[in-house]
Parts: structure tokens; C-alpha cells; sequence
């Protein structure tokens, strides 16, 4: 079993549907992020969580909307998305040691996203 | 001018071969940098990081240029498990996680 889980793995939705992607860590760390994974792009960084508080948005559009409800869960809700949006999302998590660290990132295996 | 800039291959080597991969980066602030691989529909891994004085794990060797900004990555006998993405990473404000990523270097180990 991985240490960062994320469900669903795949998802086709239109672009007038809502649904959520899911992500849950069992490594007992306290900072989680979403990324976005396009093809022949870089990973883009989307939200990260530290203590369950927002510490960044990088400029994301308000149709993703991301909750932490603990240190463990992750959620990315998705509201009237466009093709564009259609990418592989991978969450991830570290353990934040304040004045240090390690650059290791701990990534789910990704939600790959298709918006019709 | 990218942020980290890889060329993203692939590169096509026979097993057994050296091969070594270049990134660059263009904040010159940046404090801490990394690599990590990416095999194919899986997600990206920490390989290592790359401290200014090089290190070396078995048979990858990271090395880091702070004047030209940028970090190389050498894989000696060259393994089929070797195939994947290879993903150079930056920090570019030393504190936080706000890791910056390249798009990747593809590579191909062949028999």
C-alpha cells in the first residue's frame, strides 16, 4: 500500500458537472499539496496545505476548490470545468520541519482527469 | 527564459553505457535542488539531491554549478530499470515547499 493514496484514479466528467478528487496520506505528515501534471509541461503547483491552512494558491482558477479538513485528507473539488483542465492531478505530502528541509515530496499515483 | 529547463530527450542508450543529463535554473537565489524520476503513469520519486560539494549514490552522481546555474545528473552502466523521466528540482526560495519543477529528461535503456 502506498503512503499517499488518491481516488478516483481516472475520471471523465463534463464540463457542467461537479465531482471531487480524494487524497488521503498515511505517513503521518503535516503539509499536502495538489499539483497538475500536462503533457510535455512541467508539474504545476496548485495549492499547498501546511497544518491544514492554506499557505498558497498559485493563481488557480476558482473552478478547483481545495479542502483540508485534517492533516491526513486532501480534497480538490471541481465545479464547470473546461477541456484544458483535462490532466493527470497528483497530491502529495512532506513532513514541514521549520527551518529545514529535505525537498522529498511523498506523491499519490494521480487522479487523471478528462473534461468533455 | 524557463524556470528549470531540461532537454526532455529521449535519450537512447544501450545498457551498460554512461549517460548524464544537464538542468538549468534561472533564479540565481535559489538554495536547494534535486532530482527526482518519474517512471511511465506512475508518479515522481525522490532520486536524490544535489549539494554543491556533488554526491554520489551508487551509480548516480549529482553535481551542482551555482555560477552557470546548472545541476547534472550521471548514471554509470546504464540498468533497463534505468528507463523513466527524470525530473530536475528546484527550490528556488530556500524555505517552504514551493518546489519548482522541469518538464523532464526522457530515457530509454535498451538491450
Amino acid at each position: 500500500e502506498t503512503g499517499v493514496t488518491q481516488t478516483p484514479r481516472h475520471l471523465v466528467m463534463g464540463m457542467t458537472n461537479k465531482k471531487s478528487l480524494k487524497c488521503e496520506q498515511h505517513l503521518g505528515h503535516n503539509a499536502m499539496y495538489w499539483y497538475k501534471q500536462s503533457a510535455k509541461k512541467p508539474l504545476e503547483l496548485m495549492f499547498v496545505y501546511s497544518l491544514e491552512e492554506r499557505v498558497e494558491n498559485n493563481s488557480v482558477p476558482s473552478r478547483f476548490s481545495p479542502e483540508c479538513p485534517n492533516s491526513s485528507h486532501l480534497f480538490l473539488h471541481l465545479h464547470t470545468l473546461q477541456p484544458e483542465d483535462s490532466a493527470l492531478y497528483l497530491c502529495a505530502s512532506s513532513q514541514d520541519r521549520s527551518g529545514t528541509y529535505t525537498g522529498e515530496l511523498f506523491f499519490g499515483e494521480g487522479s487523471r482527469l478528462t473534461v468533455l | 527564459r524557463k524556470e528549470v529547463e531540461q532537454d526532455p530527450g529521449p535519450f537512447n542508450v544501450p545498457e551498460g553505457a554512461t549517460v548524464a543529463f544537464n538542468c538549468t535554473y534561472s533564479n540565481s537565489a535559489s538554495q536547494s535542488f534535486f532530482w527526482y524520476r518519474q517512471d511511465c503513469r506512475k508518479e515522481p520519486k525522490l532520486l536524490m539531491s544535489v549539494y554543491s560539494s556533488g554526491n554520489e549514490d551508487g551509480r548516480f552522481t549529482a553535481q551542482l554549478n551555482r555560477a552557470s546555474q546548472y545541476i547534472s545528473l550521471l548514471i554509470r552502466d546504464s540498468k533497463l530499470s534505468d528507463s523513466a523521466t527524470y525530473l530536475c528540482v528546484v527550490n528556488p526560495t530556500g524555505g517552504g515547499n514551493k518546489l519548482t519543477f522541469g518538464t523532464g529528461t526522457q530515457l530509454k535503456v535498451e538491450l
